[in-house]
């Protein structure tokens, strides 16, 4: 039962362009979510994070939109570079299980020169 | 650097035959977790260790267990590896079990297990 979804599998935007990448969950009780980031031959790497109580956090060239009624989070990447190229995934939480990540299966973003 | 390390980083066993893959960490964590990511799948958790503390989640099978002889290492068993456990086995620490990036987990890069 995939409680995160992310439903794109690949994305692939031109440099200097804005990246959209999109996670839809399906457990009210998440209250705390994730993006994490991964190259290839490496672990996942934290990226940014935000709590329900808030609907946007911005961290430099990246930031998480929360859209709690809709049960969706984005992360926006802007401006996109080369090195942004590698699988994110969303993950998410709840209180009642703090530090159970419940992953997505990942979008591979190319950002192409 | 301080670091999680997985070894190794690919293994190949037989069906039935028990394997144990390898984390340690150099970062002082109190939590380690096993993640299994099968392909084009989602990471999924096993169980995770606070301390000596083991928990396991409520659908990992029996077949796989764990053991943390210390703070910097663990291990992850596999008593009788069937054909569906094939996958990315992914280790990870957290200082706590408390939320917020600065509790973030931190990953290592993964082993991958082949079983013929």
């Amino acid at each position: 039962d995939q409680q995160v979804k992310q439903n794109s599998p690949s994305l692939s935007v031109q440099e200097g362009r804005i990246s959209i990448l999109n996670c839809d969950y399906t457990n009210s009780m998440f209250d705390y979510f994730l993006w994490y980031k991964k190259y290839p031959a490496e672990g996942p790497t934290f990226l940014i994070s935000i709590s329900s109580i808030k609907d946007k956090n911005e961290d430099g060239r990246f930031t998480v939109f929360l859209n709690k009624s809709a049960k969706h989070l984005s992360l926006h990447i802007v401006p996109s570079q080369p090195g942004d190229s590698a699988v994110y995934f969303c993950a998410a939480s709840s209180s009642n299980s703090g530090y159970a990540l419940n992953f997505g299966k990942g979008t591979s973003l190319l950002v192409t020169p | 650097d301080a670091m999680v390390i997985q070894n190794p980083r690919y293994q190949v066993t037989q069906f039935g035959k028990p394997v144990t893959l390898s984390c340690s960490q150099t970062l002082n964590h109190n939590v380690m977790y096993w993640y299994q990511q099968k392909s084009s799948q989602a990471p999924k958790l096993l169980f995770h260790y606070y301390d000596k503390d083991f928990n396991n989640e409520a659908d990992t099978p029996d077949n796989f267990q764990s053991r943390r002889p210390n703070t910097s290492f663990c291990f992850l068993d596999i008593r009788s590896p069937g054909l569906g456990d094939a996958a990315m086995y992914l280790c990870a620490t957290s200082r706590h079990l408390d939320r917020g990036p600065e509790e973030t987990q931190y990953f290592g890069p993964g082993t991958r297990l082949l079983v013929l």
